[in-house]
């Protein structure tokens, strides 16, 4: 079983709609994040946190919003998805004294 | 602000020979880490290899190393004897070590490596 575990892995959904992205992982990492990757691009930051009571905006968080419910529970919602946020979504986890930061298998998003 | 340059879009190389793939960065943080990724075509981003900036010696992981000259800020991956598995878009990034910054990581272009038979 993969360390990082993200769901949906595929998900197609309409405009307008809401979408939960989820999180989990089991490496036991107080830090986790949510990278968005566009077609032939590298990843983006949208947002990251550092524990449970600790969420912070990364380079591109309009139009998303994050739940932390645990230390290993890690959400990402898209409140009203648009065709741009079309994208692979990937959850990654890091311990704060640590030198390797472990990505999930991605969330293949198509809003259309 | 950092920034990674990855200038080789596409690279091409023969099963069983080494090839080097071009990372250079640009940070004014003194304590810094490097990383490569590799991703197949099926979209999951694999960790290859991790170099500090104050390790003394180049990091290897098997077939992996990375050649790190701080003072040229270049951090190029060398695979060595390549396999037809290891064609793949391969990413070069970088994150701030300590301190809240450390995981969030600033992302190359990435560069499409062919291995041909």
């Amino acid at each position: 079983d993969a360390d990082v575990t993200q769901t949906p892995r595929n998900r197609i959904t309409k405009t307008g709609k809401r979408i939960m992205l989820e999180c989990s992982q089991t490496k036991g990492h107080d830090r986790m994040y949510w990278y968005r990757q566009d077609p032939g691009l590298g990843l983006r930051l949208i947002y990251y946190s550092f524990d449970v009571k600790d969420i912070n905006k990364g380079e591109i968080s309009d139009g998303y919003s994050v739940s932390r419910q645990a230390q290993a529970k890690f959400s990402l919602s898209l409140e009203s998805a648009i065709p741009n946020q079309t994208a692979l979504y990937f959850c990654a986890t890091a311990r704060s004294s640590g030198n390797t930061i472990y990505f999930g298998e991605g969330s293949w998003l198509t809003v259309v | 602000a950092q920034k990674i340059t990855q200038t080789q879009p596409g690279m091409f190389v023969q099963e069983k020979e080494a090839v080097t793939l071009d990372c250079t960065y640009d940070t004014s943080d003194p304590s810094y880490g490097l990383f490569w990724y590799k991703q197949p075509s099926s979209g999951e981003m694999i960790f290859l290899i991790y170099q500090g900036s104050y390790d003394q010696q180049n990091a290897t992981e098997g077939r992996y190393s990375l050649n790190f000259q701080k003072a040229r800020k270049s951090a190029n991956l060398v695979i060595s004897a390549s396999q037809l598995g290891d064609s793949a878009m391969y990413f070069c990034a970088m994150s701030r070590v300590g301190g809240t910054s450390y995981g969030k990581l600033t992302f190359g272009q990435g560069t499409i490596l062919t291995v041909h038979p």
